[in-house]
C-alpha cells in the first residue's frame, strides 16, 4: 500500500514563494502527480515526476527524491487565483500499465493580499 | 477537445434511495476511474475499467455500489442504497491509457447528499 502525508494548511502573501512537501512510502513507484484544485471544482494536472529531480513549468515547480521518498511543489510569484488545495498522488508499481493513483488528503493555501 | 463530461452535477437523496451517476470520458480515452473524494480528504479510487473490463475494484464497496461500462464508453455509477456516509463527490476522470499516459483528466465531479 501507499501512505501519503502532506500539510494541511500553508498561508502566504500575493508575490511570495511557497513550498508543499510530500512524503509516501509505496512497495512500488511509477510516478508522482501534483493536482491543483479550487473548492468546488475536479483536480486538474499540474506536475508529473519519475525520476530524480527538478521539474519546472514557468512559476511551478517540482522536485523528486525517490531513494528519500519526498517531493514538493514550488509555488513562485503567487497570486490570489493560487488559493486553493494542493494535492500529491503517488502511481504504484502494478503489474499492468495504468497503475492506480493513490492521492494525499491535499495542502490548502491560502493566499492574502 | 471536449472534457470529461458527468451528470448530474448535484444530487440530494434519503438514505436507502438509489442513484445513479453519468461520465462521458474523454474521446478515444481508454481507461476510465470513477473516484469517491470526501470533504477534506483526497480522492479515493472506487473502480477503473479498461475499455469494457474491470482492472481494480478493490474498494468499491460491492454490497451497495455498481459500475458498468458496456460499450468501453460511457461508464454510469449506482448506488443502492445509500447511506449517510456516501455523501461526497463522485469525480470521474479518464487517461489514454498505456505506459505513456503521465495524467488523469478528470471531470466536475457529482455532488451527492444523502440525508
Amino acid at each position: 500500500g501507499q501512505n501519503i502525508d502532506q500539510p494541511t494548511e500553508m498561508t502566504a502573501t500575493e508575490g511570495a514563494i511557497v513550498q508543499i512537501n510530500c512524503t509516501y512510502q509505496t512497495s512500488g513507484f511509477n510516478g508522482l502527480f501534483w493536482y491543483q484544485q479550487h473548492a468546488g471544482e475536479a483536480p486538474t494536472f499540474l506536475s508529473y515526476n519519475v525520476l530524480d529531480g527538478l521539474e519546472e513549468k514557468g512559476r511551478f515547480s517540482s522536485f523528486l527524491s525517490r531513494s528519500k521518498g519526498y517531493s514538493y511543489l514550488l509555488l513562485k510569484e503567487l497570486q490570489l487565483k493560487d488559493s486553493a488545495s494542493y494535492v500529491c498522488a503517488v502511481r504504484g508499481l502494478t503489474t499492468d500499465s495504468w497503475g492506480k493513483l493513490q492521492f494525499g488528503a491535499g495542502t490548502q493555501v491560502v493566499v492574502t493580499p | 477537445e471536449a472534457g470529461v463530461a458527468q451528470s448530474p452535477r448535484y444530487k440530494i437523496i434519503e438514505k436507502r434511495q438509489s442513484v445513479a451517476f453519468w461520465c462521458n470520458p474523454i474521446s478515444g480515452h481508454a481507461t476510465l476511474y470513477w473516484y469517491q473524494q470526501i470533504l477534506g480528504q483526497g480522492p479515493k479510487l472506487l473502480i477503473q475499467f479498461q475499455n469494457n473490463g474491470v482492472v481494480d475494484d478493490s474498494q468499491l464497496p460491492k454490497d451497495r455500489f455498481s459500475a458498468e461500462r458496456l460499450k468501453g464508453v460511457d461508464s454510469t455509477l449506482k448506488i443502492q442504497p445509500a447511506k449517510l456516509e456516501d455523501s461526497a463527490v463522485y469525480l470521474c476522470a479518464s487517461s489514454p491509457g498505456g505506459g505513456a499516459a503521465k495524467t488523469q483528466y478528470f471531470g466536475p465531479g457529482t455532488r451527492l447528499l444523502v440525508l
